[in-house]
């Protein structure tokens, strides 16, 4: 099946710091990207939907000038975690879908510590 | 918005026996069920899912089952091996891939010798 490269699979930052999580499709044209997080022993909560090119769409709650997605290209997303606390420790993980009605897929996720 | 919910948290089973899961689910809209795996610090893997036109289907020692009149639906393993130890979620999604994946709060299934 296609292939999505989530980079980097485990980060630790400083309080304060910002982290960019970033996502590839490399075998196919992602126009949407899905960024979830979840936190240990619970379900993958959806962040945001963006579409290439598009500004992303939050799901309530969930704030958009401290988590920023870039989707500027159809190979490449990224989600960055600003001015990160230990709250925002987490997995999270990116799922990509290329043309319409075809099979999505997940990132390997990324485990972000905040010390 | 789409609210799954997924029974059990936990469920407890010795190896060869049947393993069942339930989600319910409160969109009627929603049209398209997978369940994942997911294994510790891992992405989810899809295993098996069903869409709306299809009461049940199977995949070797996985079936699902979907009740659209009552807006549930289930995962069954049979034969359970050590191997299909981790978290199962259920998901739901409306129509076009593009849709949102709402998913359930997941089970996390041991299965012992």
């Amino acid at each position: 099946g296609a292939v999505v490269s989530q980079h980097p699979s485990w980060v630790i930052c400083k309080s304060g710091t910002s982290v960019k999580i970033e996502c590839r499709s490399l075998d196919f044209q992602a126009t949407t990207m899905f960024w979830y997080r979840q936190f240990p022993k619970q379900s993958l909560m959806l962040m945001a939907t963006s579409n290439e090119g598009s500004k992303a769409t939050y799901e309530q709650g969930v704030e958009k000038d401290k988590f920023l997605i870039n989707h500027a290209s159809l190979t490449l997303s990224t989600l960055t975690v600003t001015s990160a606390h230990p709250e925002d420790s987490s997995f999270y993980i990116c799922r990509s879908i290329g043309a319409p009605n075809t099979e999505a897929f997940f990132g390997q996720g990324t485990r972000l510590t905040v010390v | 918005g789409e609210n799954v919910e997924q029974h059990p948290s936990t469920l407890s089973v010795q190896e060869g026996d049947s393993a069942v899961i339930k989600c319910t689910y409160s969109d009627s809209a929603s049209n398209y069920f997978p369940w994942y795996k997911q294994e510790l610090g891992k992405r989810p893997q899809l295993i098996i899912d069903i869409r709306s036109n299809v009461g049940e289907k199977k995949d070797q020692r996985i079936a699902v089952t979907l009740n659209k009149t009552a807006k549930h639906f289930s995962l069954h393993i049979t034969e359970t091996q050590p191997e299909d130890s981790a978290v199962y979620f259920c998901a739901a999604r409306g129509t076009g891939t593009a849709s949102k994946l709402t998913f359930g709060t997941g089970t996390r299934l041991q299965v012992t010798l």
